[in-house]
């Protein structure tokens, strides 16, 4: 079946410091590819997507490159700041069953 | 703003008494989505609708059930909630069933089960 793993956290860092937050995937076919965030208390919100291989989803300074070879989707933001603290998803996304499979998500905590 | 609403953004009930969520969107989307989600837990899908079409995940307990009584509404009924049932819950939408489109989050509704 369809799975996402994405690196355990918390990740810790400081403000204006490299994040990378590794997230593969196994599936058949070719699925779509989000990353969500979910900010204290709220629902989850959509950062970006890639529909196809070697597509780039990009938003806020987050960029992310669906890898089909390495099987890989992951986060990247070359400097971070103190509000991009929140937990962090990956998730495919096929359109048998029309559903999301999440990872388990990687809480990032950005120290001024 | 078009958007996914859900409310109570809080909501408390007894052990063993009935309780039902409610969301609302406004963007006209055909499918809509119910999700569970526990603490420093991925969400986890319990159901959805395909337009008035039901779809129940295999391992969604018989005490959740839900409604949608047009496009715009749908519900979730806790039938007799009990303490594992202390979650968010949060409803999504989708346009169509295709994979490449983008499922949209409402803020959740977190329940607390006394």
């Amino acid at each position: 079946g369809n799975s996402v793993t994405q690196m355990e956290g918390p990740v810790t860092l400081s403000e204006e410091a490299f994040l990378t937050i590794n997230c593969t995937y196994t599936a058949t076919g070719y699925p779509s590819l989000f990353w969500y965030v979910q900010y204290p208390g709220e629902g989850l919100q959509l950062l970006l997507k890639a529909t196809k291989a070697d597509d780039k989803g990009s938003n806020k300074g987050f960029e992310a490159t669906y890898r089909k070879e390495t099987t890989s989707f992951h986060l990247e933001k070359g400097s971070v700041q103190v509000s991009d603290s929140a937990v962090y998803f990956c998730a495919l996304k096929k359109a048998a069953g029309n559903k999301l499979t999440f990872g388990g998500g990687t809480r990032v905590l950005v120290k001024p | 703003d078009a958007m996914v609403i859900q409310n109570p953004r809080y909501q408390v009930t007894q052990f063993g008494k009935p309780v039902t969520l409610s969301c609302s969107q406004t963007l006209n989307h055909n499918v809509m989505y119910w999700y569970q989600q526990k603490s420093s837990q991925a969400p986890k899908l319990l159901f959805h609708y395909y337009d008035k079409d039901f779809n129940n995940e295999a391992d969604t307990p018989d005490n959740f059930q839900s409604r949608r009584p047009n496009t715009s509404f749908c519900f979730l009924d806790i039938r007799s909630p009990g303490l594992g049932d202390a979650a968010m819950y949060l409803c999504a939408t989708n346009p169509r069933a295709q994979n490449q489109e983008t499922q949209y989050f409402g803020p959740g509704t977190r329940l607390l089960v006394l």
